[in-house]
């Protein structure tokens, strides 16, 4: 049974880059689908942050281009996520999750990683 | 402001019917793009419900339906259930904004 799972640090200090990795277990990264990175932060609702698909095709969140890096990792069978001069704004459950369609329907999701910018 | 508008509730007794709304424009949902709605108990991950308006995902109860008209989509849920408590989210295509956008969320309550 394919199963994904976030791997982070829990705690990253304001202005450092924040990285995680999504595991996939069960199944291939590699094929049709497109792997995502979905966040909620505290008392909020959902934000899609970025995908990526097997060959490195990418599309992000248009304000979080420009700090945002999603990369694949075929051969370890993992995709990551790289998000540079956090904030506290920036705290918040990061869930990686598996594209079902190409457009955004996230089927398979992790259970997700609490990741808090604090000094 | 979210680009897509959900209400901020909805309730209804067991065994109601409930519809969850989602409100767009033509960048959106009336462009066309597809609109999907999952259902997330928070503590846990999201669950995908509904894809491309109205398709059910396998395993997905077919008490969820989705529909769209226009600018907006809908969720039903027929035969409502004390565990359909949770919070509802509905997410499009955005041309303007370039992006995947999820909606603010329902909260449904079963009385």
């Amino acid at each position: 049974q394919l199963q994904v799972q976030e791997s982070g640090p829990g705690l990253v200090k304001p202005s450092e880059t924040l990285s995680l990795t999504c595991s996939i277990s069960g199944g291939s990264i590699r094929g049709d689908h497109y792997w995502g990175w979905i966040r909620q932060p505290p008392g909020k609702g959902l934000e899609w942050i970025a995908s990526i698909n097997d060959i490195g095709n990418t599309y992000y969140h248009p304000s979080l281009e420009s700090r945002a890096t999603i990369s694949v990792d075929t051969s370890n069978n993992q995709f990551s996520l790289r998000l540079n001069s956090v904030t506290a704004a920036d705290t918040a459950v990061y869930f990686c999750a598996r594209d079902l369609t190409g457009s955004s329907a996230f089927d398979l999701w992790g259970q997700g990683t609490m990741i808090t910018v604090t000094s | 402001q979210s680009v897509l508008t959900q209400p901020p509730s909805v309730s209804g007794a067991p065994g109601q019917r409930v519809i969850i709304s989602c409100t767009g424009s033509l960048s959106n949902i009336g462009a066309p793009y597809d609109v999907h709605w999952y259902r997330h108990v928070p503590g846990s991950a999201p669950k995908l419900l509904i894809y491309a308006y109205n398709r059910r995902p396998s395993g997905v109860s077919d008490r969820f339906s989705g529909s769209r008209s226009g600018t907006s989509a809908s969720l039903a849920i027929t035969g409502l259930q004390a565990d359909d408590e949770a919070d509802y989210y509905c997410q499009s295509y955005d041309n303007t904004l370039t992006g995947y956008l999820f909606g603010p969320g329902t909260k449904v309550t079963v009385l």
